[in-house]
């Protein structure tokens, strides 16, 4: 699986929009680009995943570039609830058991 | 519906005791996994198993031992603690399928102290 690299920390201010960026230079044709966040010390939670095109749902936005070696987080409007570490991954789909390799992802601080 | 469950949520070790942790989801999923996070740390996959029956290796799977006997569960096992095994020890689980759609559920957590 592709390697990724984040800055290690942000700040945003409430309401406003929260641009995580993820670069992933070395990601193969048929690997996904995955973001999971993970609160205070609790288990990971799912955001996002897309393979080439922009995804939106109900939590956020991810916007892949056209070459897909880089990426980034759109938190629309942020809260306070939204302070987490984001991690992007990258990964085959659902094979090969459907591993996640964690990097350090980046910090984000909500402030008021 | 529980989502996925760990049993215990904080255990204190002395160096050579052994210890079992339990994972159970009731999401009737196939893939099952065990990362260990440490402090300022992404998190590491042990073991992982896609089956009833199997398992397989993660990135740092030394000094453990796992066993999937039961679908819904996946058990962790440290034979002989050490102070390196100090950690947060995360549960997960997720269907199977060749789907990217199929994120991981993660449990809240086991934290685990070695003396």
């Amino acid at each position: 699986d592709a390697k990724t690299t984040q800055p290690p920390s942000m700040d945003c201010a409430e309401g406003r929009a929260a641009n995580l960026p993820c670069n992933h230079s070395t990601i193969s044709g048929n690997e996904y680009v995955y973001w999971y966040r993970q609160i205070h010390s609790q288990g990971p939670q799912y955001i996002i995943h897309g393979l080439k095109n922009n995804e939106t749902n109900e939590m956020a936005s991810l916007i892949i570039t056209e070459d897909r070696k880089s990426s980034t987080l759109i938190l629309p409007h942020a809260t306070l609830r939204d302070t987490a570490v984001y991690y992007c991954i990258v990964r085959v789909g659902n094979n090969q058991g459907g591993k996640l390799i964690f990097g350090q992802g980046t910090e984000l601080s909500v402030k008021p | 519906n529980a989502g996925v469950t760990q049993t215990p949520k904080f255990r204190v070790l002395k160096t050579g005791q052994s210890m079992t942790l339990l994972c159970a989801q009731d999401m009737n999923h196939e893939y099952m996994y065990w990362y260990r996070q440490d402090p300022g740390m992404g998190l590491r996959l042990i073991h992982y198993s896609v089956g009833e029956g199997t398992t397989a290796k993660g990135e740092v799977p030394d000094g453990y031992n796992v066993s999937r006997l039961k679908k819904q569960n996946f058990l962790l096992g440290l034979e002989s603690a050490a102070p390196s095994q100090t950690s947060v020890y995360f549960c997960a689980s997720s269907g199977a399928g060749t789907s990217a759609r199929k994120e991981q559920y993660f449990g809240p957590g086991t934290r685990l102290t070695v003396t």
